[in-house]
This record gives C-alpha cells, structure tokens and sequence, in this order.
C-alpha cells in the first residue's frame, strides 16, 4: 500500500529565505507526482506536475525535483514571500485498477514572516 | 477564482435530513472525483467518474450516493449522515483520468449536527 511523508510538518521562515519542502513515498511504480498548495478553508491548487520519466520541473520560484528510485520528491521555494504561506501537499498517481488514483501526503505547514 | 464550481460552500444538516452536494466544470474533462477532506488532514478519495461511468469507489458508506448526470456536473446525495462525516468536500476534475493534473473546486463545508 502507497504511503507518502512530508517533512517537515510545520515551517516557519523569514520572508526571503529560500527553503525546500520533502516528501517521500514508498511503492515507486508511480505515474508522475504533483505537488499543491491550500489556503485554510480552500481546495487545492496544482503547483507544478512531474512524470516519472522526469527528475525535475519549473515554474517561476518554484522548483520541483524527483527521484523515482529511492521515493523521494524535493519541492524548492526561492525567496519566499509572505504570500507564499499555506498548506503544501505532495500526491503520487497509483494506478488504481479503472482508473488511476492519487495518494495524497500528510502536508507542511509553511508560514513566512514578514 | 477556480474553474470549478462547487455549490453549497456551506451545509448544516441533521442526521435525519437528505441534501446534495453539486460540482461543475466547463473545461471539457472527462474525469471527476470526490474527495473527503478532515481538519489537518490530507484529502481522500471518495468516487471517481471517468467518461460519466463510476470507476472507484472507495469502499464509501451508501448514506454517500454519487451521480454524475452528464461530462460537466457532479452530484453527492447526502442521506443519514452521522457527526464524523462533518468534513470538507472536495470535488476535483482532470481531462483524463490517467497522468493528468487535477483541477479542484472550494469545497463545501458541511456540519453534521
């Protein structure tokens, strides 16, 4: 059974600090791995999409890396912002049998500080 | 603004009642999901419809009944819920349903008195 990790639970940095949010999974045989963010009392927001062909993906400040082989996805923040605090979830799509299904982590809690 | 739709935000109910939950889309996908979401938790899956046919369902109690009339709406009939499904729903659609990012609605917050 897929189970995925993120590390660290909670974040608090600085406004400006560039910082890198962990998540881990443990059955490799994933279709690609997204990563979100949500605003409290929101649904979610795709950031950025990796295929499992792919090491890593870019857009903007953000940066999202993958390592398929040892289960593990790095998300990377540059000069991080006050309005860059929210929930990040990462979700790895398993094939679910009809249809493919994802598999969400347990989130970072990031709070940037002005 | 989100370019899916999800309507009520919010819902009280009592145990006895019976209420739906509605979701649309207008970006032409093929793949809708419900989710249940609870406080501090990663969301989980619920149902998935792929092309207007049922695909996964999550081993979810039948007091949850979904439908999906046609490829734009969503709908979870709501019957006998109990205080621990109060939660946030979340509905999510994708153009296909394999190794395509998802697009989510808000969410309808619902209380379960």
């Amino acid at each position: 059974k897929q189970e995925v990790t993120q590390i660290p639970a909670a974040l608090s940095v600085p406004e400006g600090e560039n910082l890198v949010l962990n998540c881990s999974f443990t059955d490799s045989a994933i279709y690609n791995l997204q990563w979100f963010r949500q605003d409290p009392g929101k649904g979610l927001t795709s950031l950025l999409l990796i295929q499992s062909s792919q090491r890593e993906q870019t857009s903007g400040r953000l940066n999202a890396s993958l390592d398929k082989s040892s289960g593990r996805s790095t998300l990377y923040i540059a000069a991080s912002q006050p309005g860059d605090s929210a929930t990040y979830l990462c979700a790895v799509e398993n094939y679910g049998g009809a249809t493919n299904k994802l598999i969400f982590g347990t989130g970072t809690l990031l709070a940037v500080q002005p | 603004d989100t370019e899916v739709t999800q309507t009520p935000k919010h819902l009280v109910m009592g145990m006895t009642n019976k209420k739906s939950l509605k979701c649309e889309q207008h970006m032409g996908h093929r793949a809708m999901y419900w989710y249940k979401q609870k406080a501090k938790k990663p969301p989980e899956l619920m149902f998935v419809y792929s092309y207007e046919k049922l695909s996964i369902n999550e081993s979810v109690p039948s007091r949850f009944s979904p439908e999906c009339p046609n490829s734009s709406l969503l709908n979870l009939h709501l019957h006998a819920l109990q205080p621990e499904d109060s939660a946030l729903y979340l509905c999510a659609s994708s153009q296909g349903a394999v190794n395509q990012p998802q697009h989510f609605g808000d969410g309808t917050r619902l209380s379960i008195l």
